[in-house]
């Protein structure tokens, strides 16, 4: 199975930061990867595909950047909504896997 | 507009045996593949099993191979889980999701709790 080591697992920051969030495949697995944000009490949303495209709805000041076997996810001013935990999930092969998650807390 | 809406969640003792629904809506149903992801209490998400859009592909994760069984029925756009010989540790939220290619996910039910304990 691939391993997706997602660090940091938490972070505390202020609204306006740029908080960088990182995945690791323990091999490569192209631009297979996506990512979710996940508030308490509600489900998973996709904000990235393809490891650097924008969900629609989603805003611009998500993005996604990486291929191969490190990949980012990069909010460029954090706003009140935003405090939420991350996941990215590797769809390369079977199965497909996410990361531990990285909780994203208010300063 | 995709909805998914899952139910059969409950109680159920160590041993036993719980079916989980899901209802689609707001897309063609069986041209897609359908995903069970779980999430235990306070920990992150475990991707259970796939089922291909006509229903003929199956995959499972090694945790439930040989105790669970994803199904469908595409004339109710509906999603199937049958868990048997349940275990604590499948306690957990679990969630039907609408495939996006093959083990990709792009959609999100709200999920049904499923509390194995005695």
């Amino acid at each position: 199975d691939i391993q997706m080591t997602q660090s940091p697992s938490s972070l505390s920051a202020s609204v306006g930061d740029r908080v960088t969030i990182t995945c690791r495949a323990s091999q490569g697995i192209r631009n297979d990867l996506g990512w979710y944000q996940q508030k308490p009490g509600k489900a998973p949303k996709r904000l990235i595909y393809a490891a650097s495209s924008l969900q629609s709805g989603v805003p611009s000041r998500f993005s996604g950047s990486g291929s191969g076997t490190e990949f980012t996810l990069t909010i460029s001013s954090l706003q009140p909504e935003d405090f939420a935990t991350y996941y990215c999930l590797q769809h390369n092969s079977y199965p497909p896997t996410f990361g531990g998650g990285t909780k994203v807390e208010i300063k | 507009e995709v909805q998914l809406v899952e139910s059969g969640g409950g109680v159920v003792q160590p041993g036993g045996s719980l079916r989980l629904s899901c209802a689609a809506s707001g897309f063609t149903f069986d041209d897609y593949a359908m995903h069970w992801v779980r999430q235990a209490p306070g920990k992150g998400l475990e991707w259970v099993s796939l089922i291909s859009g006509d229903g003929g592909s199956t995959y499972y994760a090694d945790s439930v191979k040989g105790r669970f069984t994803i199904s469908r029925d595409n004339s109710k756009n509906s999603l199937y889980l049958q868990m048997n010989s349940l275990r604590t540790e499948d306690t957990a939220l679990y969630y039907c999701a609408k495939a996006f290619g093959w083990w990709e996910i792009d959609y999100w039910g709200q999920g049904t709790l499923v509390t194995v304990s005695s």
